[in-house]
This record gives structure tokens, C-alpha cells and sequence, in this order.
């Protein structure tokens, strides 16, 4: 069974701060793609970046970045010099092939993330 | 930019009742999916939809849970006789297509039966 593990319950930083946050996933599944998404206080799921089993070069995007290993199963998320706007939950998600079609995402219980001034 | 809309976001319900949530999918997708979050919690997986069927459902989405594609925009949840545990965000997902591809979610239902 499909796993996500996002030991980091809730992190605090004051702004300006870099902040990485962990997540670590299990699959027997040799093609695979990761997720994060982004849950401000409004609710609603923001997409931030997918990425395949097959490409495991680091992604930048603005302050974001993504450090894929899979020799320890990790999609870490980097916020370089963080802002208030920020705070939000983070969720990781891995997504599993159905035999029927599409995908179903596999979601960790995310970290909350507090940026403070 | 196209975005998954749900209606309404939020509802209260009385315990027994009938709820349906309505979601509209991005125009050009093909996959539907419903997840569920209760407060606190983390995103779980309901049902997807595909093709006019049902290509796979969790455990949760037993017999009181029923999805339907009335037209060719709209996307339904339904929960038939509501339970206090049903007390939820209910998230809409479509994606253009299946192995892998984003799921683009909408706002969510937040759904509070009493």
C-alpha cells in the first residue's frame, strides 16, 4: 500500500527564514509521481509541483524549491526566505495508477507551516 | 484560467437528510475524483470517475455515498442519509487525463451535519 509520512506536525520561522519541509513515501510501484499542494487558511488545495519517478533533478521555482531522492524516498520543500503569506498547511501526495483510470493521490497529514514577523 | 468550481461551500444538514454537492470540472478533463478532509485531518480519497463509471472507490464511500455526471459540466456527490461523521470538507478533483497527471481541486463543500 501507497504510504506518505510527514513527520513534521507544525513549524514555526520567523520571516526571512529558509524552512524545509520533509516528506518521505513508500511504493512498490517502480513509476510513480509526487505532489505537493499548498492549504492556506481559506481552505482550498493549491497545486505547487508533480513530479515522475524518472526525473529526479531538483526543481526551482521562485523561493520554492524540490529535492527529489529516491535512494531514501524523500520529496523534500524548500522555502527560501519565507513570508507571512506563506503560513499555510503543506501537504505531500503520491499518486497511485487505478486499474479503471486515472489516479488516486495518497495524501500525508501535512505541516503546518507559521511564519511570523 | 479554467478552475474546478463547487456549489455550495458550505451546508448544514440534520442527521438522516440528504445532501447533494455539485462540483464543475475544468472544461477539457476527463478524470473526476471527491476526497474528503474532516477538520484537522488529512486529505482522504473518496471515488473516481471516469467514462460515466465508477473506476474505483475507497472504503469509505459505501452504499449511502453515490456520485453522478447529470450533463456534460456538472459533477455530483451524494450522501443519502447523512451521519454526524460525515462533518467534512469535501474536495472536487478533475485531471485531463489518468496515470500520473495533476488533479486540479476545487474550493470544497464544507458540510456539517447536525
Amino acid at each position: 500500500a501507497q504510504k506518505v509520512t510527514q513527520a513534521q506536525t507544525e513549524i514555526s520561522v520567523v520571516e526571512k527564514e529558509d524552512v524545509t519541509l520533509d516528506c518521505v513515501y513508500e511504493t512498490r510501484d517502480t513509476t510513480y509521481y509526487l505532489f505537493w499542494y499548498k492549504q492556506p487558511p481559506s481552505g482550498e488545495l493549491v497545486f505547487l509541483i508533480r513530479r515522475n519517478s524518472f526525473d529526479e533533478q531538483n526543481e526551482i521555482s521562485g523561493r520554492y524549491s524540490w529535492n527529489f531522492q529516491k535512494s531514501t524516498s524523500s520529496f523534500n520543500f524548500t522555502i527560501t526566505a519565507s513570508q507571512v503569506v506563506d503560513s499555510a498547511v503543506y501537504f505531500c501526495a503520491l499518486s497511485e495508477a487505478l486499474t479503471g483510470g486515472g489516479n488516486k493521490l495518497t495524501f500525508g497529514t501535512g505541516t503546518q507551516l507559521k511564519v511570523e514577523l | 484560467e479554467p478552475e474546478v468550481t463547487q456549489t455550495p461551500s458550505h451546508q448544514v444538514t440534520q442527521m438522516g437528510q440528504e445532501v447533494i454537492l455539485r462540483c464543475v470540472p475544468i472544461s477539457n478533463h476527463l478524470y473526476f475524483y471527491w476526497y474528503r478532509q474532516i477538520l484537522g485531518q488529512k486529505v482522504e480519497f473518496l471515488v473516481s470517475f471516469y467514462n460515466n463509471e465508477i473506476s474505483e472507490k475507497s472504503e469509505i464511500f459505501d452504499d449511502q455515498f453515490s456520485v453522478e455526471r447529470p450533463d456534460g459540466s456538472n459533477f455530483t456527490l451524494k450522501i443519502r442519509s447523512t451521519k454526524l461523521e460525515d462533518s467534512a470538507m469535501y474536495f472536487c478533483a478533475s485531471s485531463v487525463r489518468g496515470q500520473g497527471e495533476t488533479q486540479y481541486f476545487g474550493p470544497g463543500t464544507r458540510l456539517l451535519v447536525l
